[in-house]
């Protein structure tokens, strides 16, 4: 079946630090792709999508490529800040499917 | 307008009891969907439903079930409840109009439950 395999957390950088999360995904086809975010003690939140191959999501300087050649969709910050500490998911979805969410990587910024 | 409500935002029950949770979606929204959050398995899927009915279904138990009225809010209940039934559960809405037209998914604060 479908999935999502996020890296490893968590993630810790000093703050005005390159973020890199990487996420791949197993699918027959081409899903539409996201990136979740929670904040301590809330729900998720939709940082970013893609719905085709090449298309590149950006939001909140946060910016991911739906890669098809590596089934990837990798989310990149070039300077973090320290309100960026969060919980961060990969997930797919196949038009009004449930969510498949990868396991979530856990993000610390440091001043 | 007001986002996806969901409550209560936590309860504590005893093993073997059953729960009843609560979501109110955005104004509007026909869609509900509910996911399960655990440490040890991530983010699940539990159930969509949409004008009423149940559109899709999760791989959980019976003991996991859900409704949704007219006016659109959504209740799931768990039976018989389990220590591993502990998690965090959230409700998204959606302005979906059926499988073409899937619309982004808001999600609530989610209820935490602890099963003792």
């Amino acid at each position: 079946g479908d999935s999502v395999t996020q890296m490893e957390g968590p993630v810790t950088l000093s703050e005005e630090a390159f973020l890199t999360i990487n996420c791949t995904y197993t699918a027959t086809g081409y899903p539409s792709l996201f990136w979740y975010v929670q904040y301590p003690g809330e729900g998720l939140q939709l940082l970013l999508k893609a719905t085709k191959a090449d298309d590149k999501g950006s939001n909140k300087g946060f910016e991911a490529t739906y890669r098809k050649e590596t089934t990837s969709f990798h989310l990149e910050k070039g300077s973090v800040q320290v309100s960026d500490s969060a919980v961060y998911f990969c997930a797919l979805r196949w038009g009004a499917q449930k969510l498949v969410f990868g396991q979530g990587t856990r993000l610390t910024i440091n001043p | 307008k007001a986002g996806v409500t969901q409550t209560p935002r936590y309860l504590i029950k005893t093993r073997g009891q059953q729960v009843t949770l609560s979501c109110s979606p955005i104004s509007g929204h026909r869609s509900v969907s509910w996911y399960q959050q655990t440490p040890g398995q991530g983010l699940q899927f539990l159930f969509e439903y949409f004008s009423e009915t149940q559109r899709n279904k999760g791989n959980f138990p019976g003991r996991f079930s859900g409704r949704q009225f007219s006016n659109s809010r959504s209740e799931m209940n768990v039976s018989t409840l389990e220590l591993g039934d502990s998690a965090l559960y959230l409700c998204a809405s959606s302005s979906s109009k059926g499988q073409a037209a899937p619309g982004e998914l808001f999600f609530g604060e989610g209820s935490r439950l602890t099963v003792l």
